[in-house]
């Protein structure tokens, strides 16, 4: 079945900090990446839509800013933590859409302090 | 809006004990529905899914039945085994988004014990 990894699995980064977390799809190519949030106990928030070649598509409420995604290949989507805060801290998982359905990485959880 | 609400967990259960995880939503007309499993260490893998009402998805000896009556897609399975202990989520995509803008309930952990 259709690969994505992510890397790094875990990251313990300082407060003001930019994180870059990887999303790679290994044995397809995929247009379309997903970044989605999951605080504890609660469900996965998709952040941002990724398409290769063109800008992000951001969910209400996300910040673009903070958050910047770079989609530049078919296998290779990144999520940027721009100026880190303890509130970003999260489990952040991506997604590849290999048509009609989207294949999931293990996830980085980011530790802020 | 679109949401999903599952059973907290964990669920708990002996090898062969019969499971259900419970799952309803709300949304906007008639979505699709379906069940993700996470092993430990590993992404969410689809499980089975449906697209429409009376719809039951099944694989791997579990099965969902599309409840729009009760709006309801409860997860079952008839014996558990003990590689089935992962964490489940529920999840549904809105009406003609086929697998994008998937709306996912919080997990629920199951362990079974031999």
């Amino acid at each position: 079945g259709a690969v994505v990894s992510q890397h790094p699995s875990r990251v313990i980064c300082k407060s003001g900090t930019s994180v870059k977390i990887e999303c790679r799809s290994l044995d397809f190519q995929a247009t379309t990446m997903f970044w989605y949030r999951q605080f504890p106990k609660q469900s996965l928030m998709l952040m941002a839509t990724s398409n290769e070649g063109s800008k992000a598509t951001y969910e209400q409420g996300v910040e673009k800013d903070k958050f910047l995604i770079n989609h530049a290949s078919l296998t290779l989507s990144t999520l940027t933590v721009t100026s880190a805060h303890p509130e970003d801290s999260s489990f952040y998982i991506c997604s590849a859409e290999d048509t009609p359905e989207q294949f999931f990485g293990p996830g980085t959880r980011l530790t802020v302090l | 809006g679109n949401s999903v609400t599952q059973m907290e967990g964990p669920v708990t259960l002996s090898e062969e004990a019969f499971l259900t995880i419970n799952c309803t939503y709300t949304a906007t007309g008639y979505p699709s529905l379906f069940w993700y499993v996470q092993y430990p260490g590993e992404g969410l893998q689809l499980l089975l899914k449906a697209t429409k009402a009376d719809d039951k998805g099944s694989n791997k000896g579990f099965e969902a039945t599309y409840r729009k009556e009760t709006t309801s897609f409860h997860l079952e399975k008839g014996s558990v085994q003990v590689s089935d202990s992962a964490v489940y989520f529920c999840a549904l995509s809105p009406l003609n988004t086929g697998f994008q803008k998937l709306v996912f309930g919080t997990g629920t952990r199951l362990l079974v014990s031999p």
